[in-house]
């Protein structure tokens, strides 16, 4: 089964400073990987994903994520954050051996203090 | 639009009690989703509908009722839950369910669904 973990509960950074969300990927074939953020009280919404290409990818709000096969991780990165990026974060996995299901990392909480 | 929409956005229900959650999606999207969330907690899958028909049940109890009247509404009817349902429920669509993988969920603000 393709799985993906996300090793830290709670993200703590200050505005300003860059960011790191850390998410590794087990899986068996071609791994297809997302991030997804959540607002209090919110559905999740997109932010980008990495199925070919350039390892470095582009996303919303700033976001990027860097893929890195070697180390099976796909983090999620910003170079300078915001307040407003305080949410729960979700990396995920498309499942082709599960309907083409999304499997969901545990989350990680990022606060940015001002 | 690329809006789902869900109603109510919040839930307070007794244990005897029947009720629905309704979703909405006009994109054209044939797959719809439904998933639980408990507090800071990742989503769990619990039913999956493809052009109107159900595609996946993830081993739900028969308490909750799935129901896809039409390719833009996805519901789900409770009855006689348990306190440990109370969750947010979410609804998600996409284009479609199968291929192609790269494939994203859009989903609805949910239910804040309390069983007292």
């Amino acid at each position: 089964a393709q799985s993906v973990a996300q090793p830290e509960d709670q993200v703590n950074v200050a505005e300003g400073n860059p960011l790191t969300v850390k998410c590794t990927y087990s899986v068996s074939g071609n791994p297809y990987l997302f991030w997804y953020v959540q607002y209090p009280n919110r559905g999740l919404q997109f932010l980008l994903k990495y199925i070919t290409g350039d390892n470095l990818v582009k996303g919303s709000y700033g976001f990027e994520a860097e893929f890195n096969k070697s180390q099976t991780s796909f983090h999620l990165k910003k170079p300078s954050a915001l307040v407003s990026d305080s949410a729960l974060y979700f990396c995920a996995v498309r499942d082709g051996n599960a309907g083409n299901m999304l499997t969901f990392g545990g989350g990680t909480r990022l606060m940015v203090k001002p | 639009d690329t809006e789902v929409t869900q109603t109510p956005k919040h839930l307070v229900m007794g244990m005897t009690n029947k009720k629905s959650l309704k979703c909405e999606q006009h994109m054209g999207h044939r797959a719809m989703y439904w998933y639980k969330q408990k507090a800071k907690k990742p989503p769990e899958l619990m039913f999956v509908y493809s052009y109107e028909k159900l595609s996946i049940n993830e081993s739900v109890p028969s308490r909750f009722s799935p129901e896809c009247p039409n390719s833009s509404l996805l519901n789900l009817h409770l009855h006689a839950l348990q306190p440990e349902d109370s969750a947010l429920y979410l609804c998600a669509s996409s284009r479609e369910q199968g291929l192609p993988t790269n494939e994203k969920l859009f989903f609805g603000s949910g239910t804040q669904l309390s069983v007292l």
